[in-house]
């Protein structure tokens, strides 16, 4: 199975200011379509994970351009340039090319 | 607005059987492949198969493919797990996801213990 290893464990951030979330998978991503399915959801405490990244770096419907996807082969950063109260929860990074599909462990955002 | 509710949790005891089911509306089903998901107590989340939209093809976590079956109802736009010799590592949240875990239920909680 591809191993999807997420740091840090959790991010203390200060309203305002930039956030950042590693990714690195045991192998490449790149599947034989060319594309990279790595997608990045955010999981609010008490509810349901929601997507917000597919395909490396596309928002989905809604999400605030705050957010950024980028990276390649086996490296992926989630950002967010200005961290808001909203964005609190964890953030698992999942990756879709090769099965059995992969999850990384997650990453808690909490308010400094 | 694209919906999923999933239904059929609850406390299980060991070695017994359980079927969840999801129910969808608000996009045309029987076009898209569905995702079961589950997550643990602690927080961990595994996937554990998929199904293709007409139903002919599944694929499988390869630890849970002798114990969980997917399928799906198209004309009730329903997708079902059948899981079966529950054990108590089954203990989580069950959720469905549409293609590439775009949506998501609220997820159904199954608990097995004696």
């Amino acid at each position: 199975d591809v191993v999807m290893t997420q740091t840090p464990v959790s991010l203390s951030v200060a309203i305002g200011q930039p956030a950042s979330i590693s990714c690195k998978s045991s192998q490449s991503l790149v599947g034989t379509s060319g594309k990279t399915y790595l997608n990045w959801l955010l999981q609010r405490p008490g509810q349901s994970p929601k997507r917000l990244i597919y395909l490396v770096s596309k928002l989905d419907s809604g999400i605030p351009d705050r957010f950024s996807g980028s990276g390649s082969e086996t490296d992926f950063t989630l950002k967010i340039s200005r961290v808001e109260a909203d964005d609190l929860g964890v953030y698992y990074c999942l990756q879709g090319t090769h099965f059995p599909y992969t999850f990384g462990a997650g990453t808690k955002l909490e308010l400094k | 607005e694209v919906q999923l509710v999933e239904s059929g949790g609850g406390l299980v005891q060991p070695g017994a059987s359980l079927k969840l089911s999801c129910v969808a509306s608000g996009f045309t089903f029987s076009d898209y492949w569905m995702s079961w998901v589950r997550q643990t107590p602690g927080k961990t989340m595994e996937w554990i198969g998929d199904i293709k939209y007409d139903g002919s093809y599944t694929n499988y976590a390869p630890s849970l493919k002798n114990r969980f079956t997917i399928s799906r109802d198209n004309a009730k736009s329903t997708l079902y797990l059948q899981m079966s010799n529950v054990r108590s590592e089954d203990t989580a949240t069950y959720y469905c996801t549409t293609t590439a875990f775009a949506y998501w239920g609220q997820g159904t909680l199954v608990t097995v213990s004696s």
